[in-house]
């Protein structure tokens, strides 16, 4: 059965720090890595896909990089500001289609 | 495009009482999923479907029931509702074609109370 783990669980930092999230997962046999976002109150929001066959993804000051055999992903953001304060999720696809979540970690990133 | 439109945005049931959550999307996306979070808990998977009449059981199916009869809508029906059922409730969207999958869409969720 596939688990994924998010640590920390929460985060607090000063703006301007850069900042790694940690994503782990049991079963490597997985066909793509998502991370997302969520605010307060909303839904989810796609931030970036990682297919099986990359080692990484990047979109503005953000880069996520996936490691299947050790079964890791970090999510790397680069200058945090205070509008990256939010709730950030991984989860894992495999051959059934089915994500598995993590639990996410919540960002705080203080003025 | 609308993406991914869930209805009703709040519901209160009392035990017992029966619902049903609409979750429609205008992607041609052939997978959807239907998804509960509880406070610190993360998403835990309720049921998929892969496409128009098939579906298959997630994570945590029992208390609920869908059905997959167009591309378009996948509803999530509760039976006997019970407080255990209090979360939101999240449909989303994909279009997987074989290893490849589009980035997930989600709805803006259901906010269910059961007391």
């Amino acid at each position: 059965k596939q688990e994924v783990t998010q640590i920390p669980a929460a985060l607090s930092v000063p703006e301007g720090e850069n900042l790694v999230l940690n994503c782990s997962f049991t079963d490597s046999a997985i066909y793509n890595l998502q991370w997302f976002r969520q605010d307060p109150g909303k839904g989810l929001t796609s931030l970036l896909l990682i297919q099986s066959s990359q080692r990484e993804q990047t979109s503005g000051r953000l880069n996520a990089s996936l490691d299947k055999s050790s079964g890791r992903s970090t999510l790397y953001i680069a200058a945090s500001q205070p509008g990256d304060s939010a709730t950030y999720l991984c989860a894992v696809s495999g051959n059934t289609g089915k994500l598995i979540f993590g639990q996410g970690t919540t960002l705080q990133v203080k003025p | 495009n609308a993406g991914v439109t869930q209805t009703p945005k709040f519901r209160i049931l009392k035990i017992g009482q029966s619902m049903t959550l609409q979750c429609t999307q205008d992607m041609n996306h052939n997978y959807m999923y239907w998804y509960r979070q509880d406070p610190g808990m993360g998403l835990k998977l309720i049921y998929y479907s892969v496409g128009a009449g098939i579906t298959d059981k997630g994570e945590v199916p029992n208390g609920y029931n869908v059905s997959r009869s167009t591309t378009e809508d996948f509803p999530l029906r509760l039976e006997l509702a019970a407080p255990s059922q209090t979360s939101v409730y999240f449909c989303a969207s994909s279009y997987i074609a074989g290893q490849l999958n589009s980035p997930l869409h989600f709805g803006n969720g259901t906010r269910l109370t059961v007391t």
